[in-house]
């Protein structure tokens, strides 16, 4: 069974700071892997999706890597601002195509 | 707009009442899905459609629960006799069969039962 965990459960740092937030998955038989931003009360924003075959992707300030063998990925955020506070989701699809989510990593930023 | 909707976005009732929500889906997609979201969690699968037919249902779905998807376009979620664990944002998503695999995600119903 699918597994995804996210690491720390939450996060405050200082505004400017760049900053890297972890998932692991236990399963490494996925077709992709997502991180979602999600504000509070709010739906879920698609942030970047890697393929299986791919290695990484770049959004703006966003980088998210994948490493399928050992079952991690990292999203890593540049020069973070007050705006970035929200939760960000990883979640894999598996090959039955259900997403599992992790239950996510609570960032604050200070200004 | 063209990504997937949800209606109503917010909804409040009391115990035991039935309600039921609407999930329009992006038009190409012809794979429509149903996740359930409680505070400090993940989302977390509930059911899904290929076209109509409603080809899987997680034991998260108990008999109260019903979700129909009649022409293979929009789909409901209908809760039965509500109960104050049934508080939860409802996401729908939708997609197409096969690669790239990507679900594209509606806005949520946020359901208080109180």
């Amino acid at each position: 069974k699918q597994e995804v965990t996210q690491i720390p459960a939450a996060l405050s740092v200082p505004e400017g700071e760049n900053l890297v937030l972890n998932c692991s998955f236990t399963d490494s038989a996925i077709y992709n892997l997502q991180w979602f931003r999600q504000d509070p009360g709010k739906g879920l924003t698609s942030l970047l999706l890697i393929q299986s075959s791919q290695r990484e992707q770049t959004s703006g300030r966003l980088n998210a890597s994948l490493d399928k063998s050992s079952g991690r990925s990292t999203l890593y955020i540049a020069a973070s601002q007050p705006g970035d506070s929200a939760t960000y989701l990883c979640a894999v699809t598996n090959r039955d195509d259900k997403i599992i989510f992790g239950k996510g990593t609570r960032l604050h930023i200070l200004p | 707009d063209t990504g997937v909707s949800q209606d109503p976005r917010h909804k409040i009732t009391k115990r035991g009442q039935n309600v039921t929500f609407r999930c329009d889906p992006i038009s190409e997609h012809n794979r429509l899905y149903w996740y359930r979201q409680t505070l400090g969690q993940g989302p977390e699968f509930l059911t899904y459609f290929q076209n109509e037919a409603q080809l899987e249902k997680s034991r998260l779905l108990s008999d109260r629960f019903s979700a129909e998807r009649p022409k293979g376009s929009f789909s409901t979620l209908e809760i039965q006799r509500t109960e104050q664990g049934d508080s939860a944002m409802y996401l729908c998503a939708s997609s197409f069969q096969g690669a790239p695999y990507e679900q594209y995600f509606g806005p949520g119903t946020r359901l208080t039962v109180t």
